[in-house]
């Protein structure tokens, strides 16, 4: 079974609207991270954002937040304001003891494309 | 200093070549990874280093050899290799290999196999 899905290959978003990126997960541990990376066309990965599985609050940095909803087992990250350098690919991440060996389980990914 | 430093940017190398990725990083983090990423695919983890012990190798073929000659430092060996392992080598480290410990990610080596 795939450990970290998102459904959605390719979104658009106009300029200065909120989007939402979608992952869910599969894991048995009580005890998780869940990541969101940024990969533009340079090809390095930035760190956006993380949670915790038992932070209480969603986690916020800046324009982005996560949407962390963990009966349902996802983590949409949510961006506010797009601004055209926000197009790129986004990878959700999960790192658990036991499912994965403490070792990232990246998703497949989704390209954003943010129009003028 | 919150960099990983990745060389050379850009490598083209002959099946019969050999040559080397290098990885540096002063942090003072004690995990350092290296990924293979084809385009538009997510990232493979290949090896993985923790206290500069080889710690995980993901069934990555002999002709990558991966060395930590120090806490700092990460190469990656490169020796025979195949048109087919062409793509965008990452290295990676995190302050140790915890559940929460994000990973900070070099630039990457785009690799080409002729």
């Amino acid at each position: 079974a795939q450990k970290i899905t998102q459904t959605q290959p390719g979104m658009f978003v106009q300029e200065k609207e909120a989007v939402t990126l979608d992952c869910t997960y599969d894991t048995s541990d009580p005890s998780y991270g869940l990541f969101w990376y940024k990969q533009p066309s340079s090809g390095e990965m930035i760190f956006l954002i993380y949670q915790g599985s038992y932070d209480q609050q969603n986690a916020t940095e800046g324009r982005y937040s996560l949407n962390f909803q963990k009966a349902r087992k996802s983590a949409n990250l949510v961006i506010s304001a797009s601004q055209l350098g926000d197009s790129a690919m986004y990878f959700c991440a999960m790192r658990s003891p036991v499912d994965t060996g403490n070792q990232f389980y990246f998703g497949t990914g989704t390209s954003l494309t943010v129009i003028p | 200093d919150t960099e990983v430093t990745q060389t050379p940017k850009h490598l083209v190398m002959g099946m019969t070549n050999k040559k080397s990725l290098k990885c540096e990083q002063h942090m003072g983090h004690r995990a350092m990874y290296w990924y293979k990423q084809k385009a538009k695919k997510p990232p493979e983890l290949m090896f993985v280093y923790s206290y500069e012990k080889l710690s995980i190798n993901e069934s990555v073929p002999s002709r990558f050899s991966p060395e930590c000659p120090n806490s700092s430092l990460l190469n990656l060996h490169l020796h025979a290799l195949q048109p087919e392992d062409s793509a965008l080598y990452l290295c990676a480290s995190s302050l140790n290999s915890g559940t929460g410990e994000k990973l900070f990610f070099g630039s990457g080596t785009q690799l080409s196999v002729l």
